[in-house]
Formats: structure tokens, sequence, C-alpha cells
């Protein structure tokens, strides 16, 4: 089945530029979503791309997509200590109901 | 507002007790999910319901157990038989195929 990866932690400083990196399996992969969690709370999406897509921006959020990689990044400029979270990966194929989820990236940032 | 509300947020229960945690919203979404989450483990699926009536075990469905008898409602119940129940509890629900999951905020489940 799909696996999704992400490394555990990325610690910033306040200001600067996070990237948070993906990768997953399955190239069949339709959908690919980016989840913030705060503590004690529930995921909230931040943002998604299609896999006919190579980049997304969103304000601060870049989301970029390598297909031939399988590689999907989360970039998020001028870092607020606000961004402190785990952030999750997810990525659905077409046909499918159930998201693969990595296991989270815990930003910390620190001023 | 629509959204997916979890109740209650925190629950405290004796060991071989089962618990029922609920899920309800207001989306008018088809499939509804449950996951469990542990410290470093990311989201484990316990149950998800494509439809009313109907639902398929994920991949921890042990111990638990489910129902779907209206589309707002996905209750979950943790059974004595599930050997740690103690985790934070997250319920989902989206369209349905290759759609976006949306997520309630949880609840934290301590058995003790």
């Amino acid at each position: 089945g799909e696996d999704v990866e992400q490394s555990l932690f990325l610690s910033v400083r306040e200001g600067d530029s996070s990237v948070i990196n993906c990768t997953y399996t399955d190239s069949s992969s339709t959908y690919l979503y980016w989840y913030k969690q705060e503590p004690g709370a529930g995921l909230q999406l931040l943002t998604y791309i299609f896999s006919n897509m190579d980049m997304k921006q969103d304000q601060r959020l870049t989301v970029l997509l390598n297909k031939k990689d399988k590689h999907l990044s989360l970039r998020i400029a001028d870092t607020q200590t606000g961004d402190s979270a785990i952030y999750f990966c997810a990525v659905l194929s077409g046909g499918s109901y159930i998201p693969t989820f990595g296991r989270g990236t815990s930003l910390i940032v620190h001023p | 507002d629509g959204g997916i509300t979890q109740s209650p947020k925190y629950l405290f229960r004796k060991e071989g007790q089962n618990v029922t945690l609920s899920c309800e919203q207001n989306l008018n979404h088809d499939a509804m999910y449950w996951y469990r989450q542990d410290p470093g483990q990311g989201l484990r699926l316990i149950y998800y319901s494509q439809i009313v009536n109907d639902f398929q075990k994920g991949d921890i469905a042990e111990g638990y157990s489910v129902s779907r008898e209206k589309k707002e409602s996905f209750p979950l119940t943790v059974t004595s038989a599930q050997k740690n129940p103690t985790a934070f509890y997250l319920c989902a629900s989206s369209t349905g195929q290759g759609t976006v999951a949306f997520f309630g905020q949880g609840t934290r489940l301590t058995v003790v």
C-alpha cells in the first residue's frame, strides 16, 4: 500500500522560511494535502495540490510537487511563533476514500 | 456554522468499562472516519463509513465498534477488549472518493 514519509522535527528561527518535506510511494496519488495540528486540537486543512500541478501558492504558503521523485514540500515564508505545530502530509488516490497520512513533522519556531 | 463536533473533549473511564465517543457533522458528507493518534505515531485508521448503514474496518479495528444509523452521526465505542485505549481520537468526514477530509477537534480518552 501507500507509504508517506516525513521527517519528525524541524526547528527554525522566527522570520526565516520553513520547508517541510514529504515523500510518497504511490504514483497514482491524485490529491496531496497539508494539514496543521496545534496542541490538543484536530487537524486543520492548510492547503492542497492536485497531481497535475507543480506548484501552488497561498499567501505565506507554497506547495511544490515533484511527481517524478514523488516529493511534496510545504514552504512557510516569514515563519512566526504561531506556526509552531505538527504538520501532516496526506495523499489520496482518485478512486479511494482513505487518505494516507505521514507521521507528522513538529515545527518549532524560536525567537 | 458547518463542521464536525466531537464530544466530550476529555473523557476518563475505569479499565474494563465500555465508552462511546460522539461524532456529529452537519456538512452533508457521505463519508466519515475514526482515527486514533498516539505520540509519534501519526494517525491510524480505526473504522470508516462511505454511506449510511455501512462501515468497514480500518487498520486497527480490534477492540472498537461503530454504527452509522444516520448520515450525520458516526459514534465510536471503545470496548473493554481494547488493550491500550488511552489515546487521542479524531473523527473526520468527506464528500466521498478523492475528496479532502475535514476533522473534528478530537476527544482525549484516558483509561485508569
